[in-house]
């Protein structure tokens, strides 16, 4: 079956470490996505990547970091600059940069302990 | 500065009754206005999508109407059903030029 996959399903951090989210795709998409999702607050983009070895900062980046290595995997670190890093993190891809469907992943919940 | 604005937060139905969930964007360039329905737990699916060269689209149950002049788009579930129950975003882009904007969200329970 193809499709997007995220690890772990939940993640808890510590204060001052760094946390890695972990995407996979076996869909051959070109573009992948990382969203953050908070109660009332819909989705916000945090990095997006186009091509392999490339990738933008979306609209709240701050705290973050990506690689984009291979085609199929888009992980995504939330470093300890991230001061509230507690939010649902959904990751997603689409055939070629900005197409318009997006296949979204189910999701990690990261809290803070 | 929010670039896709979402009405109403959260929004109760009747089972066999209409939802009508709108949406207002600022950015005339946009030229894409998919919705996306949630489910608890998981990710985001695609539901119907419309471009502003048309002021309908209809799937099925459910209705995107658009009014260009506006700056409005709205999404109509008709004889909304228990199984329609979610998360319901609606999102704007500028087709090959700029990742979607989501706006906040409705949470839609229909009620037997």
């Amino acid at each position: 079956d193809g499709g997007i996959t995220q690890s772990p399903k939940y993640l808890f951090r510590k204060e001052g470490q760094n946390v890695t989210l972990s995407c996979e795709q076996n869909l051959n998409h070109d573009a992948m996505y990382w969203y953050r999702q908070d109660p009332g607050q819909g989705l916000r983009l945090i990095y997006y990547s186009q091509i392999v070895n490339d990738f933008q900062k979306g609209d709240i980046a701050e705290g973050y970091s990506v690689s984009r290595e291979k085609k199929e995997s888009f992980p995504l670190t939330v470093t300890s600059a991230q001061k509230n890093p507690t939010a649902f993190y959904l990751c997603a891809s689409s055939t070629a940069g900005f197409n318009e469907k997006l296949f979204f992943g189910s999701g990690t919940q990261l809290s803070v302990l | 500065q929010q670039q896709v604005k979402q009405s109403p937060q959260s929004l109760i139905v009747q089972k066999g009754g209409i939802s009508i969930i709108n949406c207002a964007y600022e950015n005339t360039a946009f030229d894409y206005f998919p919705w996306y329905q949630q489910f608890p737990g998981k990710g985001p699916a695609l539901l119907i999508a419309i471009r502003p060269d048309v002021s309908e689209k209809k799937e099925g149950r459910f209705t995107i109407s658009f009014n260009k002049s506006a700056k409005q788009f709205s999404l109509h579930i008709m004889d909304s059903q228990p199984g329609d129950s979610a998360t319901y975003f609606c999102a704007a882009s500028i087709r090959g030029n700029t990742p979607l904007v989501f706006g906040k969200g409705t949470r839609l329970s229909v009620i037997a």
